[in-house]
C-alpha cells in the first residue's frame, strides 16, 4: 500500500527566500506524481505534474523533481511571495488504468513580509 | 486542462438527513473521483465512478452511505445519507481528462450539526 509524507509539516519564510518542500512514497512503482497547492476552506490546484519517465518539471517560479528509486519529490519555490502562502499536497499515482492518487500530509506554507 | 464546478459549495444540515452534491466538469472524463477532506486532514477517496457502471468505493466506504450517480461524461452526484457530526468535511469532486493530469473541484464544505 503506497503511503505518502510531506516534510516539513509547517514552514514560515520571509519574501525573497527560495524554499524546498520535500515529499516521500513508499512504493516507487508510480504512473506520476503531481504536486497541488490549495488554500484554506477551497479545493485543489494542480502545480505541476511529472511523469514517471521524466525527472523534472518547471513552471515559472515553480520547479518540481522525481527521484523514483529513491522514492523522492522535492518542489522548489524560487523568490518566494506572500501570495505563496498556502497548503502544498503531493500525490503519487499508482499504475494501471484505475489507478488513483495517494495524498500526502501537506506542508503548510507561510512566507511573511 | 478542465474547469469542474461543484453545488452547493457550502451547507449547514440537520443531522439524520441527507444532501446531494452535485460536479459539473466542462470536459468530457471517463473516471470522476469523490474526496473528503476532514477538518485539518489530507484526502481521503471515497470512491471512484465510471459512466455507466456502478462506483467502486474504497474500504471504509460503502454505497448506502454515499451513493453516486454518474448519468454521463460530465456529471456526477454524491449523496451524504443519514448524516451525522462526523460527517462534517469538505467533499471534493475530481476528474481526469486525457487521462493523465488530474483536476478539482472548489470543494463543498458540509457542516452537520
Amino acid at each position: 500500500k503506497q503511503e505518502v509524507t510531506q516534510i516539513p509539516a509547517a514552514l514560515s519564510v520571509p519574501e525573497g527566500e527560495n524554499l524546498v518542500l520535500n515529499c516521500s512514497f513508499t512504493d516507487s512503482a508510480i504512473y506520476n506524481l503531481q504536486w497541488f497547492r490549495q488554500d484554506p476552506g477551497k479545493g485543489l490546484t494542480s502545480l505541476l505534474l511529472i511523469q514517471s519517465s521524466q525527472r523534472e518539471q518547471t513552471s515559472g517560479r515553480l520547479n518540481a523533481s522525481l527521484d523514483k528509486s529513491s522514492g523522492r519529490s522535492t518542489l522548489y519555490i524560487a523568490a518566494s511571495q506572500p501570495g505563496d502562502s498556502a497548503t502544498y499536497l503531493c500525490a503519487a499515482r499508482g499504475t494501471g488504468t484505475a489507478s488513483k492518487l495517494t495524498f500526502g500530509t501537506g506542508t503548510r506554507l507561510q512566507v511573511t513580509l | 486542462s478542465a474547469v469542474i464546478s461543484q453545488k452547493p459549495s457550502r451547507d449547514i444540515c440537520q443531522r439524520g438527513t441527507s444532501l446531494t452534491i452535485q460536479c459539473q466538469v466542462d470536459s468530457q472524463v471517463t473516471m470522476m473521483f469523490w474526496y473528503r477532506q476532514q477538518p485539518g486532514q489530507s484526502l481521503t477517496l471515497i470512491a471512484t465512478a465510471n459512466q455507466g457502471s456502478e462506483a467502486t468505493y474504497e474500504s471504509g466506504f460503502v454505497i448506502d452511505k454515499f451513493p453516486i450517480s454518474r448519468p454521463n461524461l460530465t456529471f456526477s452526484t454524491l449523496t451524504v445519507s443519514n448524516m451525522s457530526p462526523e460527517d462534517s468535511s469538505i467533499y471534493l469532486c475530481s476528474g481526469r481528462p486525457g487521462g493523465n493530469e488530474q483536476f478539482f473541484g472548489p470543494g463543498t464544505r458540509l457542516t452537520v450539526l
